[in-house]
C-alpha cells in the first residue's frame, strides 16, 4: 500500500514565525503536491514537484515555498505565517504520466495548521 | 484554465437508499481523466472512482457508478445501497492527460447517510 505521512496532524503557530510542514512518501512517486484545503473552496494547488529539485507553482504560491531535496520527502515552507495562513494542507503523491491506472493520486492524512 | 463546480454543498441520504452528487466541468482539452475522491470525517482522502474521457462507457466501482457526459460537462457520482461508512465529503476533480498529473478540484459535497 502507497503510504503518504505528513508530519504533524495539527500545529499552532504565532504570526510571524516561520512554519515547515513534512510530507513524505514511500513509493517512488516522481510527482508530489501541496495543497491547502478551505470550506466552501475545496483544494487548491500551491505548489507541486515532478523531479527532486524540481517545483512548480499552483493555483495560490503566495507566501509559500517549497522544497524537494530527496524524492521521498516535500516541504512546504511558510516564510512568515499570516493567519489567512489558518487552514487544513495536504500532501499527495502520483507517478507521472502513463499508464492510465497509475496517475492516482494519493493523499496524507493532512495538516491543521493554526495561526494565531 | 480548468474548474470543477459542485453545487450541491451538503445533502442526506437515507441508508440504503441511492443518491447522486454533481459535478460539472469546464475545459477546452479533449482528453482528460475525472475523479471522484471521498475524504470521511478526521480520515485520508481517497479515490473512489476514474473516469477516462475518450472512454465512453460509465465507470463503476461495487455500489459506484459515474454518469459521465462529454459533451455536458458533467460528471455525477451516484452511490447505491447507502451506508452509514459513505458518510464523508465527496471531491470531483478534474486532470489534463500530461505528466504532470496535477488536479484541480470542486469545492465538495458534503454527503449524510442516515440510519
Amino acid at each position: 500500500d502507497v503510504k503518504v505521512t505528513q508530519s504533524s496532524r495539527y500545529l499552532v503557530k504565532r504570526t510571524g514565525e516561520k512554519v515547515f510542514l513534512e510530507c513524505v512518501q514511500d513509493m517512488d512517486h516522481e510527482n508530489m503536491f501541496w495543497y491547502r484545503q478551505d470550506p466552501g473552496l475545496g483544494l487548491r494547488l500551491i505548489y507541486f514537484s515532478y523531479d527532486v529539485k524540481m517545483k512548480e507553482k499552483g493555483d495560490i504560491p503566495e507566501g509559500y515555498s517549497v522544497s524537494r531535496e530527496k524524492k521521498e520527502r516535500f516541504s512546504l515552507i511558510l516564510e512568515s505565517a499570516s493567519t489567512n495562513q489558518t487552514s487544513m494542507y495536504l500532501c499527495a503523491s502520483s507517478f507521472p504520466g502513463q499508464p492510465s491506472s497509475y496517475n492516482e493520486q494519493f493523499f496524507g492524512p493532512g495538516t491543521r495548521l493554526t495561526v494565531l | 484554465a480548468q474548474t470543477v463546480t459542485q453545487s450541491q454543498p451538503e445533502m442526506s441520504v437515507q441508508e440504503a437508499e441511492t443518491v447522486t452528487l454533481s459535478c460539472t466541468y469546464d475545459t477546452s482539452e479533449s482528453n482528460y481523466y475525472l475523479f471522484w475522491y471521498k475524504q470521511p470525517p478526521s480520515r485520508q482522502m481517497i479515490l473512489v472512482i476514474r473516469q477516462e474521457a475518450y472512454k465512453q462507457q460509465n465507470a463503476t466501482e461495487n455500489r459506484f457508478s459515474v454518469n459521465f457526459q462529454k459533451a455536458a460537462k458533467s460528471f455525477s457520482l451516484k452511490i447505491s445501497d447507502s451506508q452509514l461508512g459513505d458518510t464523508a465529503m465527496y471531491f470531483c476533480a478534474f486532470m489534463k492527460h500530461d505528466n504532470n498529473n496535477d488536479m484541480r478540484f470542486g469545492a465538495g459535497t458534503r454527503l449524510t447517510v442516515k440510519p
